[in-house]
Formats: C-alpha cells, sequence, structure tokens
C-alpha cells in the first residue's frame, strides 16, 4: 500500500512556465515532507522540506504548499528551466518511525 | 568531502543466484539506509542500520539482508535471486539515525537478473 501518493507520473512544461506535482498522505503521523530531486544516473538529493506547522516554505524558484486538513502537499517549480528536467519524489516521515515513505515520482521535462 | 559510493555501479545476475551491494557512507556518517528503486513504485524502503545494528526494516522477504561494520560501511545481500529482483538499489546515509535525517544518496547499484 503506497502510503504517499504522487501526481502526475509525469509532466512537460515550457522553459519559464510554472511546474506543481502533488502529493497526498494519510497518515496523520507524518511531520516531516521533505522532496527530493533525481538526475538520471544519479541518486535522489533533497530539494526542500516542510513541516506541518507552516503552510509553505519558498526556497529560491522551489515553493512547497502544505494543506494539512487535507493531507496534501505540492512542490512549486516558478519560471521553470530545461536544467530542471528530472524526477521528483515527494516522502513523509514521522518522528515516532524510522524511515521515509516515498511517493512513485514524477517526470518532468522543460522544453526550451 | 567524499560523497556516498555504491559499488558495483552496475550488475548481472541469473535468477537463483545471489549477491551483495557494498556502500560507503559519508565520513563520519552513522546511519546507513538502503532502498530499492523501481520504475512505477518509487522508493521502497529495505532497512536502516545504525552503528551496526539493524533499526528498521521494510516489507520485503527475508531474501533481503544487510548488515553494517565498525566503519560505518553497509552491505546488502540478496539471495535466490527472482527476476522481479531487477531494480536500482540505492544507499542513503545520515549522520543520525532518524526518519527527520536529511539523506545523502549514492549513484546507486543497476542490478539485473536474467
Amino acid at each position: 500500500q503506497q502510503q504517499v501518493k504522487q501526481s502526475p507520473q509525469s509532466l512537460i512544461v515550457q522553459k519559464g512556465g510554472i511546474s506543481i506535482i502533488n502529493c497526498a498522505y494519510e497518515n496523520t503521523a507524518f511531520d516531516y515532507f521533505p522532496w527530493y530531486q533525481q538526475f538520471p544516473g544519479k541518486g535522489p538529493a533533497l530539494l526542500i522540506a516542510i513541516r506541518p506547522d507552516v503552510s509553505e516554505k519558498k526556497e529560491g524558484r522551489f515553493t512547497i504548499s502544505f494543506n494539512k486538513s487535507a493531507k496534501q502537499f505540492s512542490l512549486h517549480i516558478m519560471d521553470s528551466q530545461p536544467g530542471d528536467s528530472a524526477t521528483y519524489f515527494c516522502a513523509a516521515s514521522s518522528n515516532t518511525g524510522n524511515q521515509f515513505y516515498f511517493g512513485t515520482g514524477t517526470s518532468l521535462t522543460v522544453i526550451p | 568531502k567524499a560523497g556516498v559510493t555504491q559499488t558495483p555501479r552496475y550488475l548481472i545476475k541469473t535468477r537463483g543466484q545471489q549477491v551483495t551491494l557494498s556502500c560507503s557512507p559519508i565520513s563520519g556518517h552513522r546511519s546507513v539506509s538502503w532502498y530499492q528503486q523501481t520504475p512505477g513504485q518509487g522508493l521502497q524502503f529495505l532497512f536502516e542500520y545504525f552503528s551496526e545494528t539493524q533499526r528498521n526494516k521494510g516489507n520485503f522477504p527475508g531474501r533481503f539482508s544487510g548488515r553494517q561494520f565498525s566503519n560505518s560501511r553497509s552491505e546488502m545481500n540478496v539471495s535466490t535471486l527472482e527476476l522481479g529482483d531487477s531494480a536500482l538499489y540505492l544507499c542513503a546515509s545520515s549522520l543520525n539515525q532518524g526518519a527527520q535525517e536529511k539523506l545523502f544518496f549514492g549513484s546507486g547499484t543497476q542490478l539485473s537478473v536474467l
């Protein structure tokens, strides 16, 4: 059973556009929500993370929006660039657990 | 500082064989986790080791096992390989134990079972 559901599976965006990837979870014990970025041939790398005490976190062109009541969070990439083309994974964990639960990934392609 | 190193980079095995994958964490990192990555399934947690002790195990059969050495290096073993074991196996290290830590991933070992 997938504890974190991610959509869409793939996304094509024009350069300069906004990329939006959504994730949903059921376990209310989750209290840490990171996003990882993976380029071909590389392992995932932490991009940005949020805790549920805030509804939004922004780092450069990357923003996480968090909706605790809906148990959803999303990654927004503003002014998308071809260099952003990668696979993005959302994840969730609880401070009482010992593992991350990852979404199934979104393959983002930014067209020049 | 060197990143997480996984060896070998690629492996081709046949059904029924066993395989051992190796992971060297970032210097000073004491926690090592292993994940299986397959298309459509994302990353599935295998197990985590901290100070040579397995702290947590995912929902994988007993054919998947691992260990951690005193220098924090870790190995993962898969016995009696099945076709479905074909995947990218990722190792991640973190400074301390716990699921709120930033994970540093290696580039993975691509295992193909024929």
